[in-house]
């Protein structure tokens, strides 16, 4: 079956950068998206079709790819951006949904 | 504005069923697959299947296929899924997902489901 793989981890300083990495092997064919997930809630769109920003996310918040792998960058990061993060895509039939195991990010 | 209302938390014991429903508005609810994802308690997320509400076709992930059911009532703009022999890894929070032109556009709010004798 088809796999993306993330980080387990990331820590910055506010203010830093933070870069969260997933990579699949159908990536270069097919598009990444992104989701914050906090505590007790269901997970928000930040990124979609590798680099698109949807209305209301902050600036701070971009994404690219290249090759295998997908990046999700946070400029900045800011305290509230705590949370965890979650790559998506489909494989490379497209019928099959996909989640990466998703990126605790921790900003302190 | 599109809204997915999931069914209340459920609490099952091992072996039984659950069947969880969502419903939908605020778009043409025929116009759209929906997907089931599930959360397990500190986990990721995992993909269970979808049903073109539509047609009724459906599409399950390898791991549930055969106890996994999902349906769908167009007269309410409502979808069900329905999980069969629970087990105690089964403890999630399931939420229905709508799919935007192939990824997870608006999902529900979750429904907690725990498997526990």
């Amino acid at each position: 079956s088809y796999e993306l793989t993330q980080p387990p981890s990331v820590s910055v300083s506010p203010g830093q950068t933070a870069r969260i990495t997933c990579s699949g092997d159908a990536l270069p064919k097919k598009y990444a998206y992104w989701y914050q997930q906090k505590s007790g809630q269901a997970p928000v769109l930040v990124i979609y079709e590798d680099s698109k920003r949807p209305s209301g996310i902050p600036e701070r918040f971009s994404g690219s790819s290249s090759g295998t792998m997908a990046t999700l960058t946070i400029s900045g990061a800011q305290v509230e951006d705590e949370a965890d993060y979650y790559c998506y895509s489909t494989d490379s039939s497209g019928n099959l949904w996909v989640f990466g195991g998703g990126t605790k990010l921790t900003v302190l | 504005q599109v809204q997915l209302v999931q069914s209340g938390a459920e609490v099952k014991k091992p072996g039984a069923s659950v069947k969880v429903s969502c419903k939908a508005s605020g778009y043409t609810f025929t116009g759209y697959y929906m997907h089931w994802v599930r959360q397990a308690p500190g986990q990721g997320l995992e993909w269970m299947g979808w049903i073109n509400p539509n047609s009724g076709g459906t599409n399950y992930a390898q791991k549930f296929q055969g106890r996994v059911t999902m349906t769908r009532d167009t007269s309410i703009s409502t979808a069900y899924m329905e999980l069969s022999r629970l087990r105690s890894d089964d403890t999630a929070v399931y939420y229905c997902v709508h799919d935007s032109s192939g990824y997870p556009g608006y999902w529900g709010q979750g429904t907690l489901v725990t498997v526990s004798s």
